[in-house]
């Protein structure tokens, strides 16, 4: 069965550095999304993305953020300079969309981000 | 904006007991209905989903769950638990009807320990 993949599962950075996150969404898929799940809390939308563009962004999403699909396979989050209170779970999911009956979003494995 | 209440927050079972776990939203329309499951160390899976039709919804490792409207309630159920389904599960709304995109909201989680 396909799989979304994420790279790295675990990354460690410094305050004010930059971080790309990777995401592998299932191949026919044409909707992408992240979440996020701190520590103890739940798991919080990001961002999601379709051809090309941003659908819809959280309050979360500031101008730190940046998504992208550099190529025909790879969905990433970019954080410019992350803070402190990055650090978290970021879940990527991806779905076939286009209406009922497909719109089930099938999550990664995720990418524990550490912020030091 | 569409919210999910769960509020079992850790649930102590042993073996062979029957379980229900709890599930409340708070939306205006319709919505899709989701119950994921993350199992230690793995990733989040769908356990099963309503969209429409039989609000009594069958999904896999013997899981069902039931959409009752004028509750706001999409309550999971296993008659017998087995030590494998120590887990976290998380139900889960999306606005119905939109198609394409959709945020998942989800609720805080309910974590399940099962002693053999």
């Amino acid at each position: 069965e396909p799989e979304v993949t994420q790279t790295p599962s675990h990354q460690v950075t410094q305050m004010g550095q930059e971080v790309i996150l990777r995401c592998v969404p299932i191949s026919n898929h044409l909707y992408f999304y992240w979440y996020r799940q701190i520590l103890g809390q739940k798991v919080e939308f990001l961002v999601s993305f379709y051809n090309n563009e941003i659908s819809e962004k959280s309050e979360i999403f500031d101008d730190q953020f940046s998504v992208e699909r550099p190529d025909g396979s790879n969905f990433t989050l970019k954080i410019r300079s992350t803070k402190l209170e990055d650090s978290a779970m970021y879940f990527c999911a991806s779905s076939l969309g286009g209406g009922f009956g497909t719109d089930t979003q099938y999550f990664g494995p995720g990418t524990r981000l550490t912020v030091l | 904006a569409q919210s999910v209440s769960q509020h079992n927050h850790h649930v102590i079972l042993s073996e062979a007991a029957s379980l229900e776990l709890g599930c409340n939203y708070s939306y205006g329309g319709t919505v899709n209905l989701f119950w994921y499951v993350q199992y230690p160390g793995q990733h989040l899976q769908l356990l099963l989903k309503y969209f429409s039709g039989d609000p009594l919804v069958k999904g896999i490792k013997g899981f069902e769950a039931e959409f009752i409207k004028s509750k706001f309630s999409f309550n999971l159920r296993k008659p017998s638990v087995q030590w494998s389904d120590t887990a976290e599960y998380f139900c889960a709304v999306t606005p119905g009807n939109s198609g394409g995109y959709q945020k998942v909201t989800f609720g805080t989680g309910t974590k399940l320990q099962v002693i053999p």
